[in-house]
């Protein structure tokens, strides 16, 4: 079963400032099968990038993804007041979903 | 518009069940499969499992996959997630949500808290 770790676990920065989260996987994985989602607080998770680049229908290009193997990044530059919440990144592959732990991302 | 409607709060006892609705809307609700995650308060999202809308065809989580049934409706564009045998861990905020045209979840429910106490 592939484990997903993402860090930090909290990371403490200004509008305006640069954002690198990690999320790093147990075993190699496809490009394909990773995923970046945004939550804040009382609302349910929304799309932030799939295929681990690719950005979701209307998220704004302050947002990228990279990554491959056992690494991917969510960079946020530039951090707009909207932009401080909880991200999760996530695998699906063989019928199987996992997530990782979660990234707060505070002012 | 997409949109995946849940069904509302639930207040249960240990040992009962709990069955949570999620309601599809704006799309071919055959086309894509639903997927149940669940979020303890304080804690991360956890995969429960998905269903096939088309086939009916489930997958579940090693964890849970002995007390949970995923089943749709597909006059009703309705999925359902029964939870049995419910304890106090089980209290979390149930969503659904919508697998997009690859390995990710484009549309979600709004949630639906389920509180488990004696």
């Amino acid at each position: 079963e592939i484990v997903l770790t993402q860090s930090p676990g909290t990371l403490s920065l200004s509008p305006g400032e640069r954002a690198t989260l990690s999320c790093r996987a147990s075993q190699a994985v496809s490009s394909p099968y990773v995923a970046w989602s945004q939550q804040k607080p009382g609302q349910p998770p929304r799309l932030v990038i799939f295929a681990a680049s690719r950005r979701a229908t209307g998220i704004p290009d302050r947002f990228s993804g990279s990554g491959s193997g056992t690494d991917f990044t969510l960079t946020i530059t530039r951090l707009d007041p909207e932009d401080f919440a909880v991200y999760h990144c996530h695998h699906y592959a063989g019928s199987r979903v996992t997530f990782g732990g979660g990234t707060k991302v505070e002012i | 518009q997409v949109q995946l409607v849940q069904s509302g709060t639930e207040v249960k006892k240990p040992g009962a069940s709990v069955k949570v609705s999620c309601k599809a809307s704006g799309y071919n609700f055959a086309s894509n499969a639903i997927h149940w995650v669940r979020q303890a308060p304080g804690h991360g999202l956890e995969w429960m499992g998905w269903i096939h809308t088309g086939n009916g065809n489930t997958r579940y989580s090693q964890k849970v996959q002995d007390r949970v049934t995923i089943s749709r409706d597909r006059v009703a564009s309705t999925v359902y997630m029964e939870l049995s045998r419910l304890r106090s861990e089980d209290t979390a905020v149930y969503y659904c949500m919508r697998e997009g045209l690859g390995y990710y979840f484009d549309f979600w429910g709004q949630g639906t808290l389920v509180t488990v106490s004696s």
